[in-house]
């Protein structure tokens, strides 16, 4: 069974930096592309970041470019995103997602991020 | 990078038909037939129901159907039920490996 476990999250004050962990387990981590999706607390889902299979392939949303880095490590079935010049605009539940080809097919239960000082 | 756009509820009673429009451009959802749609009730992570415009994973029910004319893609929801309640949210490819997420619809079962 696919199980996907987001950690790293919490609170953070404007300007600083985050790192969150995606802990995946029931299928070859390595064969599948892996993305970041927001969600801002009674709000709609936002796309944040995504990795292909071998970090061949990277995008990022406009919203977070130049602040938010994501990475994988195929050996420890993980992907990460490290969030730097925290916004309070930043503030939301962070969902990390498998993609199959191009569609989110598992999700994990997401990690909440606050930005407050 | 624009959210596609959605409305913002839709209603409908229990065994009808409902549809939901999702509206982007000529660079998302007009360009690539890659559209999916998501379920999420209170609380819950999203789950995929169509993808690829008009396919479901295994496991979601044939009452939902996925379509795509030019820039609009639509989910319909056939023979609702109470179960249904919930948001659902369409999704594109925007190329450059980049995705757009719609601004949700709120599903509501009278």
């Amino acid at each position: 069974e696919v199980h996907l476990v987001e950690s790293g999250g919490g609170l953070v004050q404007p300007g600083r930096s985050l790192r969150l962990s995606c802990a995946a387990s029931g299928f070859t981590f390595d064969e599948y592309a892996m993305h970041w999706v927001r969600q801002v607390p009674g709000k709609g889902l936002e796309w944040v970041s995504g990795i292909t299979w071998n970090s061949g392939g990277i995008g990022y949303a406009d919203s977070v470019k130049g602040r938010f880095t994501i990475s994988r490590d195929n050996a420890k079935n993980s992907l990460y995103l490290q969030m730097n010049s925290l916004r309070g605009e930043d503030t939301a539940l962070y969902y990390c997602a498998r993609v199959r080809e191009d569609e989110f097919d598992y999700w994990g239960q997401g990690t909440l991020v606050t930005v407050s000082s | 990078q624009s959210a596609l756009t959605q409305p913002a509820s839709v209603s409908g009673s229990p065994g009808q038909s409902i549809t939901i429009s999702c509206t982007g451009a000529s660079s998302d959802v007009g360009h690539y037939n890659l559209v999916s749609w998501y379920q999420q009730h209170p609380g819950k992570a999203p789950k995929l129901m169509i993808y690829e415009g008009n396919k479901r994973p295994s496991g979601v029910s044939n009452r939902f159907s996925g379509s795509k004319s030019g820039n609009t893609a639509s989910l319909t929801i056939s023979g609702l039920q109470a179960e249904d309640e919930a948001d659902y949210y369409c999704c594109s490819y925007a190329g450059t490996s980049t995705y757009v997420f719609g601004t949700g619809t709120k599903v509501t079962v009278l």
